[in-house]
């Protein structure tokens, strides 16, 4: 285990489609957390994951927004009816101290 | 919503020579740590640097914090071509699941 995996690394979607990403985090670290990137910006916080519970999600994950942690294990953060202002680099990051290790991110681009 | 702000936002300099960065933010934090990102990949963590200390080096890296101005600053030493990318502090705020809160970062240019 080399660090957070995430799939797809692209994604090109209609708008109004349904897309549905997956992170594969350090085996051993309990905390998952997602994040948001656009073009020119940091990251933003979506929500976070301590084993399969998810104890806090950002007022910017709208009700289109939703994800899972079962079993503690991977991660999936599906969006229902994409939107054009969904187009981002959505990236997994898991810790199990303090830093955090950063998957190279999903790039969805809603067309 | 962004904790706080990156300055410079853009920096360009030759190799050999130093690049500060800075970072402000807004709220009580339990450590702040400093990330590089290359061109549309995944953010890397270079250094953390917890609320009770005021310096700390990590090879050619020094972060400094300054909790009382809620500022704190990257300085890359010796700079090379590779060091291209853009730097992003994050602020793990007090109470907050050690979520991050992150700048807009700041865009490093090293020419050779």
């Amino acid at each position: 285990d080399t660090g957070v995996s995430q799939d797809p690394r692209h994604k090109i979607t209609k708008r109004g489609q349904n897309v549905t990403f997956r992170c594969d985090p350090i085996s051993e670290h309990n905390r998952l957390y997602w994040y948001r990137q656009t073009l020119g910006q940091g990251p933003e916080f979506l929500t976070y994951f301590q084993n399969e519970a998810q104890l806090e999600k950002s007022r910017l994950l709208s009700d289109r927004f939703s994800a899972e942690r079962p079993k503690g294990s991977f991660s999936t953060l599906e969006i229902q009816r994409t939107e054009q202002g969904d187009s981002a680099m959505y990236l997994c990051a898991s810790t199990g101290g303090e830093g955090y290790t950063f998957g190279s991110g999903t790039r969805l681009t809603v067309v | 919503s962004q904790q706080g702000e990156e300055d410079p936002q853009a920096l360009s300099i030759q190799e050999g020579e130093n690049a500060t960065m800075n970072c402000s933010y807004k709220t009580s934090i339990n450590n702040l740590q400093w990330y590089r990102q290359n061109s549309g990949r995944g953010l890397v963590h270079l250094i953390l640097i917890r609320s009770n200390e005021r310096e700390k080096h990590s090879g050619r890296l020094r972060v400094t914090l300054d909790t009382s101005k809620k500022s704190s600053s990257l300085l890359i030493t010796a700079s090379r071509a590779a060091d291209t990318a853009s730097y992003f502090c994050a602020t793990a705020v007090s109470g907050g699941y050690n979520k991050l809160i992150f700048g807009a970062g700041t865009r490093l240019a090293v020419h050779p």
